[in-house]
């Protein structure tokens, strides 16, 4: 079964630009989370989805949006980028049920200039 | 916000041996996971112990949960090298609530 999968993987932009990242799932899984992780503030949690409707939402500003598709596909965006959007991003699916595993992609790096 | 944090930060030790790192968290949970993960890359889910469990094992890896200390310690017995990686702690607190992480500990085996 594939893994989940993330693009782009590498990404640079520059300040005031918007930018969209996406995420496919293991075949079956429903729900996708999205991580930002950096070094100072470690991972936190961005928001997750379950067909096709945000279920959770973390303490990000509304410049972080996102959507599933009904294929379970995620994008997300950030649009007005700022120096400290700089980060890894990362996505995670996993089967419907309320202790199951999450099962990460490799995450895509950002980098705003 | 964190709701885990595992101590030591980094930790190294000479491969064969055991390394142990621990995790204390603020709430009460569901369930709390262990991921490792290599360096900028996803990370991998190792171990998940619910609140009514004690204590699990998989592999080279010992999880044990106290739930009166809040806390929890992951234990991998003959290290390698290939153990080399940051290792976090989640939490869930209940139902379909995210996973909070705390900020990990690196640990690095020297062969």
């Amino acid at each position: 079964k594939a893994g989940v999968t993330q693009t782009p993987r590498y990404l640079i932009k520059t300040r005031g630009q918007q930018v969209t990242l996406s995420c496919s799932p293991i075949s079956g899984h429903r729900s996708v989370s999205w991580y930002q992780q950096t070094p100072g503030q470690g991972l936190q949690f961005l928001f997750e989805y379950f067909s096709e409707t945000q279920r959770n939402k973390g303490n990000f500003p509304g410049r972080f949006s996102g959507r599933q598709f009904s294929n379970s596909r995620s994008e997300m965006n950030v649009s007005t980028l700022e120096l400290g959007d700089s980060a890894l991003y990362l996505c995670a699916s996993r089967r419907q049920g309320a202790d199951n595993e999450q099962f990460f992609g490799p995450g895509t790096r950002l980098t705003v200039l | 916000s964190q709701q885990g944090e595992e101590d030591p930060q980094a930790l190294s030790i000479q491969e064969g041996e055991n390394a142990t790192m621990n995790c204390s968290y603020k709430t009460s949970i569901n369930n709390l996971q262990w991921y490792r993960q290599n360096s900028g890359r996803g990370l991998v889910h190792l171990i998940l112990i619910r609140s009514n469990e004690r204590e699990k094992h998989s592999g080279r890896l010992r999880v044990t949960l106290d739930t009166s200390k809040k806390s929890s310690s992951l234990l991998i017995t003959a290290s390698r090298a290939a153990d080399t990686a940051s290792y976090f702690c989640a939490t869930q607190n209940s139902g379909n609530t995210p996973l909070v992480f705390g900020k990990g500990t690196r640990l690095s085996v020297i062969a």
